[in-house]
């Protein structure tokens, strides 16, 4: 079973639309949750954390355990956020190691 | 600062060939990984080395081995390649194994077999 899915590999949106990255996950515990991005020609990084609570370029993402859940999302899409995006978790039971959705291509178009 | 340097960038390889995939970080970290990245898959954890000296198996381990040479280097080791292995190959260390420590990437390594 997929440990961390989602769902859209391809989200087109026009500049100044919302944006919404959908991740869901399968833990019946307390996992800690992260979005990495890849931007064309750059090396995958870190954008943000559960446990940090922190907004990264307009982005943020609120853990819903009731869900399970941890959409991304952005008020208005900028062209450049056009990337890569991977969820991840990392939990106890996964021996705290990260373990990836398949990733969504966020496309902007102007 | 270079942060995690993978070598080389691209390969090709014929069935059976072997290679060694090169990573090193200047950032000190203790903990060192190497993930696959396939279509549909996203990454996914070959092996992983919490700390120097010590090496464990991540979820696709099958036909690879690795070497944690030092504090800095962690290289990744294809015996005998198969098509199957055909992937992007991508390095990562973390400050410690501790799950809320972001991990820093490398740029990866495009790695076709024929």
């Amino acid at each position: 079973a997929q440990r961390v899915t989602q769902p859209e590999k391809l989200l087109s949106v026009f500049k100044g639309a919302p944006v919404e990255l959908k991740c869901n996950y399968s833990y019946s515990g307390s996992p800690e949750l992260f979005w990495y991005v890849q931007y064309s020609r750059q090396r995958l990084q870190l954008l943000l954390r559960h446990i940090s609570r922190e907004s990264i370029k307009g982005f943020t993402a609120d853990l819903n355990k009731g869900e399970t859940s941890f959409h991304l999302k952005k008020p208005f899409a900028q062209e450049e956020d056009s990337a890569m995006y991977y969820c991840a978790l990392s939990a106890t039971e996964y021996g705290n190691k990260l373990v990836f959705g398949a990733g969504t291509i966020l496309r902007v178009k102007s | 600062n270079a942060g995690v340097t993978q070598t080389p960038k691209f390969q090709v390889l014929k069935t059976g060939q072997s290679m060694t995939l090169q990573c090193a970080q200047d950032m000190n970290h203790n903990s060192m990984y190497w993930y696959r990245q396939d279509p549909g898959m996203g990454l996914r954890l070959i092996y992983y080395s919490a700390s120097e000296g010590t090496t464990d198996k991540g979820e696709v381990p099958n036909g690879y081995n690795v070497s944690r040479l030092n504090k800095r280097e962690f290289s990744l080791r294809l015996e005998s390649a198969a098509p199957s292995q055909t992937s992007v190959y991508f390095c990562a260390s973390s400050l410690t194994g501790e799950n809320i420590q972001p991990q820093h990437f490398g740029d990866g390594t495009r790695l076709s077999i024929l």
